[in-house]
């Protein structure tokens, strides 16, 4: 059974650059969630993907969007970078919300 | 607005030594709670689940108890090893809210076990 996976694994931008960031589920997970980690902080909730509809959001603005694939994959863009977004992304995959999610490594950015 | 506090937030500890980590949160109204652990630069890596109707659940040399009513959950390690070594996290799913997906976490708790 293939794990989580996503890419890159570290990105550098420049500010004002717009990112996407990959992230393929575990096989039989229907269910895609996506988390911001600053360093030293708790990962925060930015929103999650159900069978390719956004199905909650977190407190985070329009500039981050995300897809959900019909294979279930998926991506997270965010638009004009700024500083602050420099952190740890984790994309985490469920076959429902509230079962246990498994967490793929992370793409690590960071804007300069 | 649920809150998740985990105390302390770093812990070191000679190898051998038997341990534990808290966790504490503001709205008992939970659908569960989960215990992870990360690795320097890495993802999370789950642990133990507990549901809210459960009081405790058990893998290996992990422990993992919760009071509801209180808002704690405690994660026992039992005779640490060096390879224990990395942050621990306690994340809790809420029972109302529009997303069924919205891990709340804590800051996390950095262990670190010498030899």
């Amino acid at each position: 059974e293939t794990g989580v996976t996503q890419s890159p694994t570290h990105l550098i931008k420049t500010r004002g650059q717009q990112v996407t960031l990959r992230c393929s589920s575990q096989s039989g997970h229907n269910t895609v969630s996506w988390y911001q980690q600053a360093l030293g902080q708790g990962p925060q909730f930015i929103f999650q993907y159900y069978r390719e509809e956004e199905n909650g959001r977190g407190n985070f603005p329009p500039r981050f969007s995300g897809l959900q694939f019909p294979n279930y994959s998926s991506e997270l863009n965010v638009n004009a970078l700024e500083l602050d977004d420099s952190a740890l992304y984790l994309c985490a995959s469920s076959r429902q919300g509230r079962e246990t999610q498994y967490f793929g490594p992370g793409t690590r950015l960071l804007v300069l | 607005k649920q809150e998740v506090t985990q105390i302390p937030a770093a812990l070191s500890v000679p190898e051998g030594e038997n341990l534990v980590l808290n966790c504490s949160f503001t709205d008992s109204a939970i659908y569960n709670l989960q215990w992870f652990r990360q690795d320097p630069g890495k993802g999370l890596t789950s642990l133990l689940l507990i549901q809210s109707s459960q009081r405790e659940q058990t893998s290996g040399r992990l422990n993992a108890s919760l009071d509801k009513s209180s808002g704690r959950s405690t994660l026992y390690i039992a005779a640490s090893q060096p390879g224990d070594s990395a942050t621990y996290l306690c994340a809790v799913y809420m029972n109302y809210g529009g997303s069924q997906g919205n891990l709340i976490f804590g800051k996390g708790t950095k262990l670190s076990v010498k030899p």
